[in-house]
């Protein structure tokens, strides 16, 4: 399968525990977003990735939440000090440099997070 | 950012067509229409989009007014499998660093009857 993956698919972890997603994006995709989605909302953007620079951060991004890049491939999303409004579906989407295909973004299968 | 309406929820019978509608009064003239949508328990999925003409690709038709203040996405013949929530975004041009990101609103929830 060449799709976007995410790993882990489902997380459970108490409050105020750190956790940590990882999202290997089709490969030679150099954009990449992760976004989070609430039960019966859409996704909500929350960061964006060209190559290995973070270039935009939502508000939504507190400073507890943190993500990388580091070598343009994977990219992994932390989350510090959790708390139970953490809970949601995080997503992780990457997309083509190719004209052709650059507005197409293609999304991994997403983390679930329970916070207790 | 524009914003879109849609209805909550449609309903359709296997093998007849489906238009989905949204409404963007709001749209600027540069904004694209994208459609993407969601199957249960998965993550979303690239439908069509366009900016001004029509447009036809194998998954659905996306029928775009004059005024580009609503568009209508068209399944031509509705399988179970096209059960989803099916989402109408506006995507401004790309902001720095050619950021495509995505403002998505609550969605149409189709379901398609045997």
């Amino acid at each position: 399968d060449t799709g976007v993956s995410q790993d882990p698919r489902h997380k459970i972890t108490k409050r105020g525990q750190n956790v940590t997603f990882r999202c290997d994006p089709i490969s030679e995709h150099n954009r990449l977003y992760w976004y989070r989605q609430t039960l019966g909302q859409g996704p909500e953007f929350l960061t964006y990735f060209q190559n290995e620079a973070q270039l935009e951060k939502s508000r939504l991004l507190s400073d507890r939440f943190s993500a990388e890049r580091p070598k343009g491939s994977f990219s992994t999303l932390e989350i510090q000090r959790t708390e139970q409004g953490d809970s949601a579906m995080y997503l992780c989407a990457s997309s083509s440099r190719d004209p052709v295909n650059v507005n197409e973004q293609f999304f991994g299968p997403g983390t679930r997070l329970t916070v207790l | 950012d524009a914003k879109t309406t849609q209805p909550n929820s449609m309903e359709s019978n296997e093998e007849e067509p489906v238009h989905l509608p949204c409404n963007h009064s709001t749209i600027s003239g540069t904004d694209y229409i994208h459609w993407y949508r969601q199957l249960p328990s998965q993550g979303p999925e690239y439908v069509i989009h366009g900016l001004t003409s029509n447009v036809n690709n194998r998954m659905a038709s996306l029928a775009i007014a004059e005024d580009r203040k609503s568009s209508t996405l068209i399944l031509h013949r509705a399988t179970l499998r096209d059960a989803a929530v099916y989402y109408c975004i506006l995507r401004a041009p790309f902001n720095a660093g050619n950021n495509r990101k995505l403002i998505w609103g609550l969605g149409t929830s189709l379901a398609v009857n045997p």
